[in-house]
């Protein structure tokens, strides 16, 4: 079985530019859930979905940032017009069920550089 | 709102010895606590959950962790360290049945000395 996939695994891009950023779930999950860590901090939660839902987006900021769960395909995180800030790792996860109990599988991870 | 304070940014110890990582929570509500692992430029690995079960909870990798309500604490231990140890700690928390966001503390890079 399959773990949650993501790529790129590395993303380099210019200011102003847009970054794409793609999660496959495990097999069997449809919650998807998205969390930034910035050098030296932990993981920051960003948004939660659904297949074609937004559940939580409280953690995504209000400018350039978007996520989508289609019926199809995997899950994307879409950073328009990328700023040096931005530049951070961004992992997606997993779970068959939701809920505080519930165990989140990570994927390896997308890092972004903007230069 | 919940929040998690690892102690110690960075622990050295020598490989054989015990292994000690700090993990303290605040929580409004009976949490639901986890300890992951990251390896360089890897994703992270779940070692461990404590869901108001038992308060001693075994983990892979011969790590384990107790719940301690009174302390507030989720403290990470291993009695033998290895050196496939080496490598980054989250401890992490979410608040509830209902909660499914994770808030992590900002970790601990374990450093094992042969």
């Amino acid at each position: 079985n399959a773990g949650v996939m993501q790529n790129p695994r590395h993303l380099v891009r210019r200011r102003g530019q847009e970054a794409r950023l793609r999660c496959s779930p495990m097999k069997g999950h449809s919650h998807v859930y998205w969390y930034r860590q910035l050098p030296e901090e932990g993981l920051k939660f960003m948004v939660y979905l659904q297949k074609e839902n937004i559940i939580d987006e409280s953690g995504m900021p209000k400018e350039r940032f978007s996520a989508e769960f289609p019926k199809e395909g995997p899950s994307i995180l879409r950073i328009q017009q990328v700023v040096r800030g931005d530049s951070a790792a961004y992992f997606c996860a997993s779970s068959p069920g939701t809920g505080g109990q519930e165990t989140q599988y990570f994927g390896p991870g997308t890092r972004l550089l903007v230069l | 709102a919940q929040s998690v304070t690892q102690l110690g940014s960075h622990v050295s110890v020598s490989e054989g010895a015990l292994v000690l990582l700090r993990c303290n929570y605040s929580s409004s509500v009976p949490p639901y606590l986890f300890w992951y692992v990251q390896y360089p430029n890897q994703g992270l690995q779940l070692l461990l959950k404590y869901t108001s079960a038992a308060t001693l909870v075994k983990g892979i990798n011969g790590f384990e962790a107790e719940f301690k309500k009174s302390e507030t604490s989720f403290h990470l231990t291993k009695p033998s360290a290895h050196m496939s140890d080496a490598a980054e700690y989250f401890c992490a928390v979410s608040s509830g049945a209902g909660s499914y966001q994770l808030t992590f503390g900002k970790g601990t890079k374990l450093s094992v000395i042969p």
